[in-house]
């Protein structure tokens, strides 16, 4: 099992440019979430969703949306990107929500 | 308020020695509580659940305070590879959202 995939690693971004970053597992999870993470301030959840079809808004949703269509992918699309969505972002899946949340390696975006 | 507060540290500490650190939740009807370590540049990995009646893993203890609305990490032993940045996670009672803290560092020196 690959378990949870992100792509891209690095990316730099212009203001104002649109883009998404991919979110797969592999391990027919239920749930699944977007976290960003920066200096002093933990992760933050960004979205999630509790199976296909489902999505919900987490802690700091704005700039930012989601689709689940299938179990296995959930895509997060910066709408147009602002130098305040430069962060590590991280995707996450569980088979339920008490469980082990199994994280993806990161996406590291820049926004200039 | 954050919902879940720690000690950023760093606790540097030498190799053998016991380090000991808290998190705070604000949310009394929280009801699962885990620790993540996180090493630099890397993903989250569960380190353990926290249970009521405390647990240990190795040299690893957890306890839970839910009158004073704590959790503990204890390591005992410390190796090197211990180093780490350790992140406090609380599932709240009524939704599907964890809260993460911003981590605890420690560094285990030789």
């Amino acid at each position: 099992n690959a378990g949870v995939t992100q792509t891209p690693k690095f990316q730099v971004l212009k203001t104002g440019q649109s883009m998404t970053l991919q979110c797969a597992q592999d391990m027919n999870h239920e749930y699944m979430s977007w976290y960003r993470q920066d200096p002093g301030m933990g992760l933050r959840l960004i979205h999630y969703s509790v199976g296909a079809g489902i999505t919900d808004q987490g802690e700091v949703p704005n700039g930012y949306n989601v689709s689940r269509s299938t179990t296995e992918d959930f895509p997060l699309r910066l709408l147009s990107a602002a130098p305040s969505q430069t962060s590590v972002y991280f995707c996450a899946s569980s088979g339920d929500l008490p469980s082990e949340q199994y994280f993806g390696p990161g996406t590291r975006l820049t926004v200039t | 308020r954050k919902e879940v507060e720690q000690d950023p540290g760093p606790f540097n500490v030498p190799e053998g020695a016991t380090v000991a650190f808290n998190c705070t939740y604000s949310n009394s009807a929280s009801q699962s509580f885990f620790w993540y370590r996180q090493d630099c540049r890397k993903e989250p990995k569960l380190l353990m659940s926290v249970y009521s009646s405390g647990n240990e893993d190795g040299r690893f203890t957890a306890q839970l305070n839910r009158a004073s609305q704590y959790i503990s990490l204890l390591i005992r032993d410390s190796k090197l590879s211990d180093s780490a940045t350790y992140l406090c996670v609380v599932l709240g009672g009524n939704d599907y959202k964890l809260s993460f803290g911003a981590g605890t560092t420690v560094t285990v020196r030789a």
